[in-house]
């Protein structure tokens, strides 16, 4: 089973409105970043926070993390058209004697006009 | 600075047939991750070279091999290509390996789409 699981799986919001995304995971981290793709093409980094963080910003992203309940939300606020997007967390995990970043499946963004 | 770079972006080939992929880090940068993505497992972490090194691996099958170079330029290889090996193929690299934790960003290429028939 995926060590994140994001929810909810599909997101439509209308533009100008706050777009929230969750994530789950099971094992220890040291530390969860969340990811953007556009349909069908590479990952963009957006933002990273380590397990001794509770939140981080970056322009209009706000990120928490909750290790007790192994979970971390993504805020984009004031949304835009060119939000639209997949939006992956990934922990960075050891899983089996490997060191792993493990992705969720993503939560499907669409921004209406 | 160039961005990560796959070629090539495009491949069609069919089952039994062996193919290489090839992936060019950022300047600098030692480390490079593959990830297989398909619709229905999603992501999954491959394998990270490090310094012409394995440093970490996934669970995919022995089929699934790479390399890296002492340019860090690294291919990966799936012999005896299955149906279900289909997918999104992409690379990332940073400048540190993940080798004990992933802290470092990971620059993504486009990728590579695989079509198997």
């Amino acid at each position: 089973s995926q060590q994140g699981e994001e929810d909810p799986q599909a997101l439509s919001i209308q533009e100008g409105e706050n777009a929230t995304m969750n994530c789950s995971y099971k094992t220890s981290i040291n530390n969860l970043q969340w990811y953007r793709q556009n349909s069908g093409r590479g990952l963009v980094h957006l933002i990273l926070i380590r397990s001794n963080e509770r939140e981080k910003h970056s322009g209009r992203l706000r990120v928490t993390l909750d290790t007790s309940k192994k979970s971390s939300s993504l805020l984009i606020t004031a949304s835009r058209a060119a939000d639209t997007a997949s939006y992956f967390c990934a922990t960075d995990a050891r899983i089996q004697g490997a060191q792993k970043l493990v992705f969720g499946q993503g939560t499907r963004l669409t921004i209406n006009p | 600075k160039a961005g990560v770079t796959q070629t090539p972006r495009y491949l069609i080939k069919t089952r039994g047939q062996q193919v290489t992929l090839s992936c060019s880090p950022i300047s600098g940068h030692r480390s490079v991750s593959w990830y297989q993505q398909t619709p229905g497992q999603g992501l999954q972490f491959l394998f990270e070279y490090f310094s012409e090194t394995q440093r970490n691996k996934g669970n995919f099958p022995g089929r699934f091999s790479g390399r890296q170079f002492s340019n860090s330029r690294s291919e990966m290889n799936v012999s005896t290509l299955e149906l279900g090996d289909s997918a999104l193929y992409l690379c990332a690299s940073s400048r540190t390996s993940g080798g004990l934790t992933f802290t470092d960003t990971q620059y993504f290429g486009p990728g590579t789409r695989l079509t198997v028939l």
